[in-house]
């Protein structure tokens, strides 16, 4: 069955901490995408990938990194976390025909 | 920087038919456009998607406007299951490979019983 994994699902951490993100699909697909929910802002791109190794910019991507190690994972770093972050974060995946996928989303609070 | 443009917010009543409007002036011939939903604290569900021909699925009826300007997803008979956000979302292709997806706030859909 087609999924895309979260983890973690909760995360604290204070200002300055160091934080990663990871998003695993098992879908075979070969885009993969972070965004970030606030209040009146809907879903905002941070980052995206086609394939293991690339890495394309999105609408928001100040103050994050993410790097694609397979097919299967990604991962959104956060290396000064600021309070300013504390967000929902949704990873999904795609490929070019089928309608994305999206995770359940990680929780991360910044004190 | 979305691309597309949906009223914040609709209410309904269960057992209703419920018309949820899209605009999209700006899109381009290879832009399909995707319709998702949306509940509190979890991920977007795939409702929809279609590019020039109204399309049908057991969820809703995508109508989409002959200069594809526009779009409307169909509800028929909301339950109170059915309340959630829906996103309208243009896939757009950033250049080579590469397709974005950029979401707007979506349409809040309230339904009462």
């Amino acid at each position: 069955e087609a999924a895309v994994t979260q983890s973690p699902r909760n995360k604290v951490t204070v200002t300055g901490g160091n934080v990663t993100l990871s998003c695993r699909q098992t879908n075979s697909h070969n885009y993969m995408y972070w965004y970030r929910q606030d209040t009146g802002h809907g879903l905002r791109l941070i980052h995206y990938s086609y394939g293991a190794g690339n890495l394309q910019i999105g609408d928001v991507p100040d103050g994050y990194k993410a790097t694609r190690t397979t097919q299967e994972d990604f991962f959104l770093l956060l290396e000064l976390a600021s309070p300013s972050q504390t967000s929902l974060y949704f990873c999904a995946s795609s490929d070019e025909v089928q309608a994305p996928l999206f995770g359940e989303g990680t929780r991360l609070s910044v004190l | 920087d979305a691309k597309t443009t949906q009223p914040d917010s609709m209410e309904s009543t269960e057992g209703e038919t419920v018309h949820l409007p899209c605009s999209h002036a700006t899109i381009s011939g290879n832009e399909y456009i995707y319709w998702y939903r949306q509940v509190p604290l979890q991920g977007p569900e795939y409702v929809t998607h279609g590019l020039q021909q109204n399309t049908t699925n057991s969820m809703a009826f995508l109508a989409i406007a002959s200069d594809r300007k526009s779009s409307t997803l169909i509800l028929p008979h909301v339950s109170l299951r059915d309340a959630a956000v829906y996103h309208c979302i243009l896939r757009v292709n950033s250049g080579g490979s590469n397709y974005k997806l950029t979401f707007g706030k979506g349409t809040l859909l309230t339904v009462t019983p």
